[in-house]
Formats: C-alpha cells, sequence, structure tokens
C-alpha cells in the first residue's frame, strides 16, 4: 500500500490564485521530502529538498518565492505555488525515504495542476 | 553535481523479446541506483534497485547490471509483455541518501 500520501491528485485553479499540495509520510517519520516536476513526457525534475525544522533547499533556477515549502512535522510537508499562472500548470510530486536508510524512495501519486 | 543519462529515449520491441535500457552517471560516490516504471499520469514504481557493492541483480523476468568502474547500469527485461508498456527512469543517489537524480526516461512499448 502507499506509505507517502499527496493530495490533491488534481487541482484546477484559477490564474493568480494560490494551490497548497500537501504531502504525507503515512507510517514513518520523513525529516527530508522532496518535491518534483514533471512535464509530459519528460523525467522528473527536482524542485526541492523539504527539511523538517528548516528552510527548503531548492535547485537553481527555482524560484522560492513561488513555490512555497513548509516542513512542519516529521510527516507532513506542503508544497504551495503562489499567484499561479498557466505555465505552471504541471504534474507535481513528492517523495520521501522511508524508514531506514536502505530503505526505497517512496513516491506521492502526485498532483496535476491546471491553472486556467 | 550528478549527471544521469539515459538511452534510447524510445524503445519498441515485440512481445516476448528482450529490452535493454542504458544509464550512465558522473559521480563516483553515487551508490545507489534504483529503477522505475511510470505508467501516464501515475507515480513512478520502484521495480529494481542495485548497490554499488553488487554488480547484478535479478528479480524474474526483470535484471540490473552496474559497471562501476565505467559508471554505468542497464536494466534488462526478459521475455517482455504489454503490460511492460511505461516509460522507464533510472537514478543515481549520492550524498547519503540526499540528493536524487533521474535519467531521462525511456518510453518503452511492448508490441504485442
Amino acid at each position: 500500500g502507499a506509505v507517502v500520501s499527496q493530495h490533491p491528485s488534481w487541482v484546477i485553479c484559477k490564474s493568480g490564485t494560490s494551490v497548497k499540495i500537501e504531502c504525507r509520510s503515512l507510517d514513518f517519520q520523513a525529516t527530508t521530502m522532496f518535491w518534483y516536476r514533471q512535464f509530459p513526457k519528460q523525467s522528473l525534475m527536482l524542485m526541492a529538498t523539504s527539511n523538517e525544522g528548516s528552510k527548503a533547499t531548492y535547485e537553481q533556477g527555482v524560484e522560492k518565492d513561488k513555490f512555497l515549502i513548509n516542513h512542519a512535522s516529521l510527516t507532513l510537508s506542503t508544497l504551495t505555488v503562489t499567484s499561479a499562472h498557466p505555465e505552471d500548470s504541471s504534474f507535481y510530486i513528492c517523495s520521501a525515504w522511508g524508514r531506514q536508510g536502505n530503505s526505497p524512495l517512496h513516491f506521492g501519486n502526485g498532483t496535476r495542476l491546471t491553472v486556467t | 553535481g550528478e549527471n544521469v543519462e539515459q538511452h534510447p529515449s524510445t524503445l519498441s520491441v515485440q512481445e516476448g523479446d528482450s529490452a535493454v535500457i542504458k544509464c550512465t552517471y558522473s559521480d563516483s560516490a553515487s551508490n545507489y541506483f534504483p529503477w522505475y516504471k511510470q505508467e501516464l499520469g501515475k507515480r513512478p514504481q520502484l521495480i529494481i534497485d542495485i548497490r554499488s557493492n553488487v554488480g547484478e541483480k535479478k528479480d524474474q523476468r526483470i535484471a540490473v547490471t552496474l559497471n562501476k568502474t565505467a559508471k554505468h547500469f542497464s536494466l534488462h527485461i526478459t521475455e517482455t509483455q504489454p503490460e511492460d508498456s511505461a516509460v522507464y527512469f533510472c537514478a543515481a543517489i549520492s550524498g547519503g541518501y540526499q540528493k536524487v537524480t533521474f535519467g531521462t526516461g525511456t518510453k518503452l512499448q511492448v508490441i504485442p
């Protein structure tokens, strides 16, 4: 079963509004979670690494004021797309390592964001 | 930083034939190499992985080989079936599981 839960699975919003996506680790504590963006027929692009209790580490080219990440607890990380525009429409996926260091990287189901 | 190249980008095989996807990486510190299968609109699913202290790993029809010296690893799928059709991603992990770099993906089509 899923060990990383991501919500919502899809969302449609109007341009200029903000959208929050949640990523939860269900049966383990995740001090680190990763947020990816995936365009059609392309690979997963790492946007940022979310660290519990501290600021996220953003990849080069990703606007931290545009994509706000909050990792307030060991089981929840949120990604907020602020002032969304049509070009932000994409598939966003979170992931987290499992219980132990040797466990697989678990992915959420992803969120399909469409900005109109 | 790490750079992972994946080839081919698309691959069509007849049902029952084998499929091979190759990845190369640049960071010699990478020590964990998973392979993911992603169906359209769904999350990537881990299908097999290999660690740097192992040269080969097999799980039924799927196998992965690793050449640390040459910095490349490959996914082998034998006796392909239509349900194997998907996009496959390789990844290289380093830095104590803090840095994950994905390949560009291979779209595999198995023709019945």
